[in-house]
């Protein structure tokens, strides 16, 4: 398995324009976890999904942020509008129900400028 | 609420010398604990895991944890650093009573290994 698969692996954009990521978890796993890292604040989990249905999203930090998981093979996080304090690298990971531990992809690293 | 306490931003240490990285946590049960690694630009990479039994756990690249359930303690180490085990590593914990099975992470402790 390829493992996690996120892109793009990095994102220049405009304040106020909207940035979708992408995320492709590992064949067969039942959740899927969106994280969001930056220096001042580490590693944040902001929505999880099982089995393709959101089930914690108080990590969002406000409306402008929101995530889909249409089919099991695929999860979006979108910001709209962004602005510069959404500047972050954002992992996705995904975890089977018999794993205890996630597997983590490379990362998105957005700038918003 | 669960938590993970990394109380050392960075430790130094000489190659071929022994290493050890802090962590310390909080659950309301019991603990399902986590060591990863980053590379620069690079995602997290699972090392180890602790969820039930023996107390010492061995994890890929020669690294070793040791839970200590009255310290609430779950150190990382190495008998014999390597450069290239410079990165960044976390600490992460979920709670078993935790329904809904999220990882918490620590802040992160950045060990650099030297010549």
């Amino acid at each position: 398995d390829a493992g996690v698969i996120q892109s793009p692996r990095h994102e220049v954009t405009e304040m106020g324009q909207e940035v979708t990521l992408r995320c492709k978890p590992i064949s067969g796993h039942d959740y899927l976890f969106w994280y969001r890292q930056t220096m001042m604040r580490g590693l944040e989990l902001l929505i999880y999904f099982n089995n393709n249905v959101p089930i914690d999203d108080s990590g969002m930090p406000e409306d402008r942020f929101s995530a889909k998981m249409p089919n099991a093979s695929f999860s979006t996080l979108k910001i709209q509008p962004s602005e510069p304090r959404d500047s972050a690298v954002y992992f996705c990971a995904s975890r089977s129900g018999q794993d205890y531990e996630a597997f983590f992809g490379q990362g998105t690293r957005l700038t918003v400028v | 609420a669960q938590s993970v306490a990394q109380p050392e931003d960075q430790v130094n240490v000489a190659e071929g010398n022994p290493l050890t990285v802090k962590c310390t946590y909080s659950v309301s049960g019991n603990p399902y604990l986590f060591w990863y690694v980053q590379y620069p630009n690079r995602g997290l990479q699972f090392l180890l895991k602790y969820i039930t039994g023996d107390n010492l756990v061995k994890g890929s690249y020669g690294f070793e944890a040791e839970f200590n359930k009255s310290q609430t303690s779950f150190h990382l180490k190495k008998p014999s650093a390597l450069v290239s085990d410079s990165a960044l590593y976390f600490c992460a914990v979920r709670d078993t009573d935790n329904a809904g099975n999220m990882l918490t992470f620590g802040g992160g402790t950045r060990l650099m290994v030297k010549p």
